[in-house]
Parts: C-alpha cells; sequence; structure tokens
C-alpha cells in the first residue's frame, strides 16, 4: 500500500466548469476526510465518511459541492460551477475508524485546483 | 465549536539549535487528540507527534517532543538538534471526539539557518 492518492494534481478550469477529483484512501481505512487548503492557511474541513456513509459536512461547502463515496472505498469530489474563490489545495485524508489511537490521519498529496 | 491558534507565522532557528513551535486550542469537550502536523513544500502532510488528552506524560518522539498543558489549553512543539530536512510547514491540529474531525491552526513556517 502506497498510502493516501489523490487525482490528479493539478487541474486548471475555467470559470463555470464542472471538476471532479478522486482519492484511494489507504486499503481498510474506514474513515475518509476532506480539506480545502488555500495559501498561507490551516486546512478547513470540508465532510468525511464513515466508510460509505457520509456524517457530516462542513457549512464551507455549499450547494455546488457534492462528495461521495461509493462501496467505501475510493471517493470523489465534485464542484459544479466552479468559481475562482475555489482556487485552492484539495486534501484527502484517511483513518482506520473510530476511537482510541485510530485517529491519526494520513494524507494525500492533495489537489491544486485553479479556476481561471 | 473548537479553535486552534498559532501565533508564529514564522520561526527560524540555526541549524543543531532548539526551537519551541507554539499552539493554544480551544474545546468544550474532554476527550481529545492534539497533533503536530509537518507540510514540507510541495510534498503531503506528515503526522510529527501526538497527544492523548488525558495522558499527564508530555509526548516524545526522537527529535520532538510537546510540553502539553491542559488547564491553560497549551500545546507547544520543541524541536531539538534542528535539521535542514525539520524546514516546513508545521501545523497544530485538535480531534475532538465528539464530530470527530480535525481542526487546524494557520501554521507556522519553520526555516533551518544552515
Amino acid at each position: 500500500d502506497t498510502g493516501v492518492s489523490q487525482d490528479p494534481r493539478h487541474k486548471i478550469t475555467k470559470r463555470g466548469q464542472n471538476v471532479t477529483f478522486r482519492c484511494d484512501p489507504i486499503s481498510e481505512h474506514n474513515r475518509l476526510y476532506w480539506y480545502r487548503q488555500t495559501l498561507g492557511q490551516g486546512p478547513e474541513f470540508l465532510t468525511y465518511f464513515q466508510n460509505e456513509a457520509q456524517l457530516e459536512k462542513s457549512r464551507l461547502l455549499s450547494d455546488r459541492f457534492s462528495a461521495e463515496r461509493p462501496k467505501g472505498s475510493f471517493s470523489t469530489l465534485e464542484i459544479q460551477r466552479t468559481e475562482q474563490g475555489d482556487s485552492a489545495m484539495y486534501l484527502c485524508a484517511s483513518s482506520p475508524g473510530q476511537g482510541g489511537g485510530n485517529t491519526e490521519a494520513f494524507f494525500g498529496q492533495g489537489t491544486r485546483l485553479t479556476v481561471v | 465549536a473548537q479553535t486552534v491558534t498559532q501565533s508564529q507565522p514564522e520561526m527560524s532557528v540555526q541549524e543543531a539549535e532548539t526551537v519551541t513551535l507554539s499552539c493554544t486550542y480551544d474545546t468544550s469537550e474532554s476527550d481529545y487528540y492534539l497533533f503536530w502536523y509537518k507540510q514540507p513544500p510541495s510534498r503531503q502532510m506528515i503526522l510529527v507527534i501526538r497527544q492523548e488528552a488525558y495522558k499527564q506524560q508530555n509526548a516524545t518522539e526522537n527529535r520532538f517532543s510537546v510540553n502539553f498543558q491542559k488547564a491553560a489549553k497549551s500545546f507547544s512543539l520543541k524541536i531539538s538538534d534542528s535539521q535542514l530536512g525539520d524546514a516546513a510547514m508545521y501545523f497544530c491540529a485538535l480531534f475532538n471526539f465528539g464530530n470527530e474531525k480535525l481542526t487546524f491552526g494557520t501554521g507556522t513556517r519553520l526555516t533551518i539557518i544552515p
């Protein structure tokens, strides 16, 4: 297992277009998180999944954002009608699961989105 | 709501010296974990050290140690014998068992001076 992988690494899109990002977590990790990181800031929580169930969505996640995790494996994050303010690094992380020592999150390298 | 505050946007240290990065947090929960993550330029974020709130003993990992003051809600990271490879953004993060998500501070950029 090579860790959390994200695809693509970079995406440039025109304003108004739709984009989709993919995250493959570490196998057997039940938890999957999406974060957004803008320049000079720490990652901001967007949403997370326990297996295939989406348990929480941040208020930052407008109706243009949707995330899925079919079958509890990989996840996709789609942004519809992109805006320049969506330009950021989108980070995915996974962790083994609930409680105890299983809270460590392993991060992917991120997808950098630029909306022009 | 939970918050994490890192008041030092940038720090620098001479190679082989010791540096301390500050972090304060706020949460109403009693059960939580605290983390320091390192994010090298253009590379993924990796865990440096973890502290369970119920443990009084400060965590250590080789050259990295923390000073956890629960009552003061303070969680600083000490890096001893700084190395060039330590140069990175360092993020303090809080994992709250109530909402089960990581909340990050704004980060401290650490520069190592050869």
